[in-house]
């Protein structure tokens, strides 16, 4: 157990619909990290936040959005949901240092239909 | 463009074989190298390597850096069954601190 908590675990939803991803950091992180893994891209880093304000952008869709909150746990947004979105998205946290490693959460399932 | 290959993308060995997978990467600012195992769900971690010839060791699993060469190995010695996984190799790079360029991975399979 990393200390890293997602919620919900699996979502199922159709085209067109907007969902919310949760993600609880390690107790003493202040980082968050989102990642998509699908088939065929592998893992995918999406955005970062650091202690509430967005540290890094990645390969991350417009129709996607973050935030991550004063008590620090953050919610990963998709909306106008496509087929092509299905894949397990993982949050990841650690204290911000580059130079130390980041602990990955159990990641959701999500599955557009 | 940065990017991070692995190989093989899978291998099959039995119990108590040796099994050598291979990272190579082309990342600008490299700061360091980082292998995960994947196993039903998320990567947990194995190794951060940033020093060139310095081989990192825990229990049967070994890995080592070659900066001047670009590339990785992780070493697994008398697999086990519950080595089977997928292993992935992540580097930090790149522009935007602490982003992880992430390769397709190593499936691992050890047969009993």
């Amino acid at each position: 157990d990393s200390g890293v908590t997602q919620t919900p675990k699996h979502l199922i939803t159709a085209t067109g619909q907007r969902v919310t991803l949760r993600c609880s950091p390690r107790s003493g992180d202040l980082s968050v990290y989102w990642y998509q893994q699908s088939l065929d891209q592998g893992l995918q880093f999406l955005i970062q936040y650091y202690n509430g304000e967005e540290r890094a952008k990645g390969n991350i869709l417009e129709r996607f959005s973050a935030q991550q909150f004063p008590d620090l746990h953050s919610e990963l947004n998709l909306s106008s949901l496509e087929l092509g979105d299905s894949a397990l998205y993982f949050c990841a946290s650690n204290t911000g240092d580059p130079s130390y490693e980041q602990y990955f959460g159990p990641g959701t399932r999500l599955t557009v239909t | 463009e940065d990017k991070v290959v692995q190989s093989p993308l899978s291998l099959v060995v039995h119990e108590g074989d040796t099994v050598t997978l291979n990272c190579s990467y082309e990342v600008t600012n490299f700061r360091s190298l980082l292998w995960y195992k994947q196993e039903k769900k998320a990567p947990t971690f194995l190794f951060m390597l940033t020093s060139s010839g310095i081989e990192k060791k825990s229990g049967r699993l070994s890995s080592i850096l070659d900066k001047k060469e670009l590339f990785s190995i992780l070493n697994i010695t008398a697999t086990q069954t519950g080595d089977s996984a997928i292993y992935l190799c992540a580097v930090d790079g790149g522009s935007t601190l602490g982003r992880l360029y992430f390769g397709r991975g190593t499936q691992l399979t050890v047969w009993p």
